[in-house]
């Protein structure tokens, strides 16, 4: 139990569609990190933010897009869905620069798209 | 591009064995190294962490890490079938950093 919740655990969706997956973070916590897994890949880094402004992103396109609140739970809106999107989405919450002692994750968003 | 590297498997060892997974990395500036565990259709869970070179032991499992050589490793001494997951290796390089991941050594433990 790492104090994450992320909802919807699964969803489907058809190509062009738009998604929002939420995050809450764990108390206390004021840094939220995505990454999406593909099947038979690891975790990649989609973006963090920290106190409500993004802090990093990896290499993803800007349809990607992400909002932190002022209680620091997260989502994470992707646009224009593509099928290789189909992914599981992970978010992390944490304290800023605790990925120096690994991160939390959440239960997932398990993302279909047809 | 910094990059982690893992043996896909699956790597199969009888019940009672010892199970070793391996990794390796491409940043030699890397500062912290992970071994998450991931069930099938479930998310990863940290089980080991290890910041300096040696070994680090925890209950069954056992960290090695060589950062000379860029190398970390897990042994799973007395595998169990409840070991069976895919074994993911990240590595981080300092401390605001994001964790890059290998792709994941799937492990089948046979009774």
């Amino acid at each position: 139990e790492t104090g994450v919740t992320q909802s919807p655990t699964h969803l489907i969706k058809t190509r062009g569609q738009q998604v929002t997956l939420r995050c809450s973070s764990q108390s206390g916590h004021n840094t939220v990190s995505w990454y999406q897994q593909a099947l038979g890949q690891g975790p990649q880094f989609i973006f963090q933010y920290y106190r409500e402004e993004e802090n990093g992103r990896g290499n993803f396109p800007p349809r990607f897009s992400g909002l932190q609140f002022p209680n620091y739970s997260s989502e994470l809106n992707v646009n224009a869905l593509e099928l290789d999107d189909s992914a599981l989405y992970l978010c992390a919450s944490s304290l800023r620069l605790a990925e120096a002692s690994g991160l939390f994750f959440g239960e997932g968003s398990r993302l279909t798209v047809l | 591009q910094k990059e982690v590297e893992q043996n896909s498997g699956p790597l199969s060892v009888p019940e009672g064995a010892i199970a070793s997974l391996n990794c390796t990395y491409s940043d030699r500036g890397s500062q912290s190294f992970f071994w998450y565990r991931q069930y099938s259709g479930k998310s990863p869970e940290l089980i080991m962490s290890i910041y300096s070179n040696g070994d680090k032991e925890d209950g069954r499992f056992t960290a090695q890490l060589n950062k000379a050589s860029q190398y970390v490793s897990l042994l799973i001494r007395d595998s169990q079938p409840s070991d069976s997951a895919t074994y993911l290796c990240a590595v981080n390089a300092r401390g605001n950093t994001p964790l890059v991941f290998g792709k994941g050594t799937r492990l089948s433990v046979i009774a």
